[in-house]
């Protein structure tokens, strides 16, 4: 089955800074990689997704970026604020399937002020 | 609309004891899904299922069994509660859209066995 990777397990970053959280994948069948942040004691919430017929994807902040070739993706957050403090779960399925999504281990991210 | 509802959200057993959480949605997804939390592992998915009436296992199944009557309800049932089955348990819902695979999750539910 689909195995993910996410690095690093801890990020911590000065307001206004870029941060960039990295995720590998290993089932090339794989053509979905959403992104999850999870607030402390909150549900998971979809922050942005790419299909694998995108190279990148932007959203204000926040962007994915996708190389099926090495088979990783990453997401990117400029000018981080407090409020982007949280943990970030990057996932992969193969589209057309049940939606069962593999998660990465999770990326605790802590913008200091 | 409510979303994804779960109950309880708090649950303490103790080891053997057996209990159904409760999971429901109001947005008629056909997808729905257990995961369970566990700190440094992410979520690992534990039962899926694709409609009414069909149901299929996930990556960690075992001391865990699901059944889906409606759309709306897809309960979890645990047979025989062991510490190891101590989690943070979310369901998701995502609907039978090509151009959507958003999972809605909902809160959660924070199980001890003792």
């Amino acid at each position: 089955g689909e195995n993910v990777e996410q690095h690093p397990s801890t990020l911590s970053v000065q307001e206004g800074d870029s941060a960039v959280i990295k995720c590998t994948y290993s089932d090339s069948a794989s053509n979905y990689f959403p992104w999850y942040k999870q607030e402390l004691g909150k549900r998971p919430q979809l922050i942005i997704d790419i299909r694998s017929n995108v190279g990148e994807k932007k959203d204000q902040r926040i962007a994915v970026t996708l190389n099926k070739t090495a088979k990783h993706f990453s997401l990117h957050i400029t000018e981080t604020q407090p409020e982007d403090s949280a943990v970030y779960f990057c996932a992969a399925t193969i589209s057309g399937s049940a939606r069962q999504l593999t998660f990465g281990s999770g990326t605790q991210l802590t913008v200091l002020p | 609309n409510a979303g994804v509802t779960q109950t309880p959200k708090f649950q303490v057993l103790k080891t053997g004891q057996s209990m159904t959480l409760q999971c429901a949605q109001d947005m008629n997804h056909e997808y729905m899904s257990w995961y369970r939390q566990d700190p440094g592992m992410g979520l690992r998915l534990i039962h899926y299922s694709v409609g009414a009436g069909i149901t299929d296992q996930g990556e960690v199944p075992n001391g865990y069994n699901v059944s889906r009557s409606t759309t709306e309800d897809f309960p979890l049932r645990l047979l025989s509660a062991a510490p190891s089955q101590t989690s943070v348990y979310f369901c998701a819902s995502s609907p039978q859209l090509a151009a959507s695979y958003e999972q809605y999750f909902g809160p959660g539910t924070r199980l001890t066995v003792t």
